[in-house]
Order: structure tokens, then sequence, then C-alpha cells
């Protein structure tokens, strides 16, 4: 059964500061994986999609790794604005399924 | 383009009381999926069509929950009778052919 953790669960960061959030998944079996953001009250945007075949997405100041061998994935904010401040999600579609096995999130703060 | 689409965004209801959900997905997705999220959890898909076919409905709770998409387009999703534990938000996504799922705003349902 496939499990997908983020750590941290919460992070409280500068404006204009680098940083990396993290999702790991216990069966490298996977077929994609996508990142999403969730604003309060609101549904998932999607951000990156990585297939199984994929090292790495891009999207403006977004950057989505993906290291299957050790379960890993990253998504790294360039220059965070305060509009960043959200809810990210890492989901992971296994192998031979569409089901989408998601982690709990990271909640992202961004002070201006 | 229009994106998923969900009605309604909010329902308070009391408990043994039913309840619907009503989902538009995007123009030309095949895939439906619906998906329950607790406070503070990631999603959890209950139900998903190919179609008009229900695909994968292995954590539908079928004693109270009941879910139907006609015509392959719209989807509909009821509780009867709801319970306290059912509060939470109600996901509803689409894609073409299994590949990047988008998600609608979501419905935050309330059992007293």
């Amino acid at each position: 059964k496939q499990e997908v953790t983020q750590i941290p669960a919460a992070l409280s960061v500068p404006e204009g500061e680098n940083l990396v959030l993290n999702c790991s998944f216990t069966d490298s079996a996977i077929y994609n994986l996508q990142w999403f953001r969730q604003d309060p009250g609101k549904g998932l945007t999607s951000l990156l999609l990585i297939q199984s075949s994929q090292r790495e997405q891009t999207s403006g100041r977004l950057n989505a790794s993906l290291d299957k061998s050790s379960g890993r994935s990253t998504l790294y904010i360039a220059a965070s604005q305060p509009g960043d401040s959200a809810t990210y999600l890492c989901a992971v579609r296994s192998g031979g399924s569409e089901k989408l096995v998601f982690g709990k999130g990271t909640k992202l703060t961004v002070n201006p | 383009e229009a994106g998923v689409v969900q009605s309604p965004r909010y329902k308070i209801i009391e408990k043994k009381q039913p309840v619907a959900f009503w989902c538009n997905p995007i123009s030309g997705h095949n895939t439906l999926y619906w998906y329950r999220q607790n406070l503070g959890q990631g999603p959890e898909l209950l139900i998903r069509y190919e179609n008009e076919e229900a695909v994968d409905d292995s954590q539908l709770p079928k004693d109270r929950f009941s879910a139907e998409r006609l015509k392959g387009v719209d989807s509909t999703l009821k509780i009867q009778p709801a319970e306290l534990g059912d509060s939470a938000v109600y996901l509803c996504a689409s894609s073409l052919a299994g590949y990047e799922q988008y998600f609608g705003p979501g419905t935050r349902l309330t059992v007293t």
C-alpha cells in the first residue's frame, strides 16, 4: 500500500527566501507524481506533474524533482512571495492504478 | 476553458438528513473522480468513473453513499443518512484518459 509523507507539516519563512518542501513515498513503482497548491476553503490547483521517467519539471519560480529509487520528491520555490502562502500537497499515482495517494500537505506561510 | 464546476459550495445539515453534491467535469474529460478531504488531511478517493462506468468504488461506504454519472458527463454524490463523521470537503476531479487530474473548488459539508 502506497503511503505518502510530507515534511515539514508547516513552514514559515520571510519574503524573498528560497525554500524546499519534501515528499516521500513508500512504493517506488509510480506512474507519476503531482504537486498541488490549496488555498484556504478552495480546491486543488495543479502546479507540476512529473512522469516516472522524468527527473524534474519547472514552471516559473517552481522546480520539482523526482528520485524514484529513494522514494523522494522535492518542490523548490525560489524568491518566495506572500502570495505563495498556501498548503502544498504531494500526490503519487502508482503504476497500474489511476488512484492518487496524497500526503497531508505542508502549510507554507511567507511573511512580508 | 471552464474548469470543474461543483455545487453547492457549502452545505450545513442535521445528522440523519440526506444530502447531494453535483459535479460538472471539464468538457471532454472521460474520467471523473470523487474525493473526500478531512480537516488537516490529504484527499482520499471515494469513487472513479470512466465514462458512465464506476471502475473503482472500493473506498465508497456503500451503506450510506451512492453516486451516479448519467450520460458520462455530470455526476452526483449522495449521502443518506448523513452522520457527524461525514463532515468534510468533497472534491470532484476530472482527467482525460487518466492523465493529469484537475480539481473543482469542493463542497464543504457540515453535519450537526
